[in-house]
């Protein structure tokens, strides 16, 4: 079935280590994001790809860095985490972009840094 | 970019009442208005969507409103069920040289009481 995966679902890291976040689609969708929001909170976006090669931050200023390398997948790093960076990580896609068509979301991944 | 504030934050009401969350944006141009809903522990997933050329839409207990003047679109939820429960996101996406993006409302806290 056509979706959008992220791994792990859960996350308990101690300070300092280095993190990457897996996200995939196989909807085939060029546009994918990344969203942190602590729970029942509002989504702030960290980063966006437009498709291969292609990167950019988004509103909410973040520690991490992504790549694209692949159009399915859009994996998230932090070299050095922090208890600050608590919180949950969405992963989204959409297929003509934002201001057409909707964004799918992951299951999230729950990350603890303690 | 796009600024949107929604309103109101929590919101309860009893089963079979009739339930409105209000969205108001900030970019003229923009013209593609979702709503999620993300239950507790779960990702956030579309229910309706309404685009700048309508200025209502219905699918069965759920319809959208869009008042381009005044920029601001609501959700209705009628004859409330406890599944109805959930925290509620309107978005609006950036325009001009970025299609790409969608702002997020800090979200509605549904209860719907039985």
């Amino acid at each position: 079935e056509a979706d959008i995966y992220q791994t792990p679902r859960y996350l308990v890291i101690g300070t300092g280590k280095k993190i990457t976040l897996e996200c995939s689609q196989t909807m085939g969708h060029d546009k994918m994001y990344w969203y942190q929001q602590d729970p029942g909170m509002e989504l702030h976006l960290i980063h966006y790809s437009y498709g291969v090669n292609s990167t950019e931050k988004g509103d909410l200023s973040s520690e991490s860095t992504v790549s694209r390398i692949r159009t399915e997948h859009f994996p998230l790093t932090l070299e050095s985490a922090r208890p600050s960076h608590t919180s949950q990580y969405l992963c989204a896609s959409s297929s003509l972009g934002a201001n057409n068509s909707p964004l799918h979301f992951g299951n999230g991944t729950r990350l603890t840094v303690t | 970019g796009e600024n949107v504030e929604q309103h109101p934050s929590t919101l309860s009401v009893q089963e079979g009442d009739s339930a409105v969350i209000k969205c108001t944006y900030s970019d003229s141009a923009s013209n593609y208005f979702p709503w999620y809903k993300q239950e507790l522990g779960k990702r956030p997933q579309l229910i309706i969507d309404i685009r700048s050329n309508v200025g209502e839409k219905k699918d069965q207990r759920i319809a959208v409103t869009l008042n381009k003047t005044a920029k601001h679109f609501s959700l209705h939820i009628t004859e409330t069920q406890p599944e109805d429960s959930a925290v509620y996101f309107c978005a609006a996406p950036e325009s001009g040289g970025s299609n790409y993006k969608l702002t997020f409302g800090k979200g509605t806290l549904l209860t719907v009481n039985p």
